[in-house]
């Protein structure tokens, strides 16, 4: 089976402007976690879908935003970036919601704010 | 949510079992223990979990105590490979089914 994978991997975005990252999960996978990784912060949780509905959320502000799709694939959106805002985004896939279910992450993406 | 503690860092001889320690003393009786490594920039690694009985796979072995309040997970024939910041995770229900990845314990394995 295919791992998860995020596109694009390497971005560079200039402050006020907006991005949007794609994550595929692995095939038959319905639940999509994002976190972001700083050197400061560590890794942090931003959101879950799970079947196209948003089932728990971070401590983000609003300017991130995500979705998914029927197909379980998902998006996160980061609108007016901030230079705070650099980091890696990983993307993590469950087979199902529930203590027991593993979450396999992505390479990620790793996005510079200039 | 149940907080782990870890030593901040581990040295191990290539070939030596690797010990790696978690105390998770506030573990309640529905909540997993995860394992994850994480390799320089690349996205973290599952390695195993477990609730109240010792798992194994073909990467670890994860021992988790009587009372539940710590674990070890073991390498059991560490390799340069195996390098990396190692996590020990307690996931909770009432945390919304998230993982809350701690500072972890970075393993150096010498040649």
């Amino acid at each position: 089976k295919a791992g998860v994978t995020q596109t694009p991997r390497y971005l560079i975005k200039t402050r006020g402007q907006q991005v949007t990252l794609s994550c595929s999960p692995i095939s038959g996978h319905r639940s999509v976690s994002w976190y972001q990784q700083t050197p400061g912060q560590g890794l942090q949780f931003l959101f879950e879908y799970f079947s196209e509905t948003q089932r728990n959320k971070g401590n983000f502000p609003g300017r991130f935003s995500g979705r998914q799709f029927s197909n379980s694939r998902s998006e996160m959106n980061v609108s007016t970036l901030e230079l705070g805002d650099s980091a890696l985004y990983l993307c993590a896939s469950s087979l199902d919601q529930g203590l027991s279910y593993e979450q396999y992450f992505g390479p990620g993406t790793r996005l510079t704010v200039t | 949510d149940a907080k782990t503690t870890q030593p901040p860092s581990m040295d191990c001889a290539e070939g030596r079992a690797a010990n790696l320690p978690c105390n998770h003393s506030t573990i309640s009786g529905n909540e997993y223990v995860y394992w994850y490594r994480q390799i320089h920039s690349q996205g973290p690694q599952y390695i195993i979990h477990g609730l109240k009985n010792n798992e194994t796979n073909e990467m670890a072995s994860l021992i988790i105590t009587e009372d539940r309040k710590s674990s070890t997970l073991i390498l059991p024939h560490a390799t340069l490979r195996d390098t990396a910041v190692y996590y020990c995770i307690v996931r909770s229900r009432g945390a919304g089914n998230q993982f809350y990845f701690g500072t972890g314990t970075s393993l150096t394995v010498i040649p």
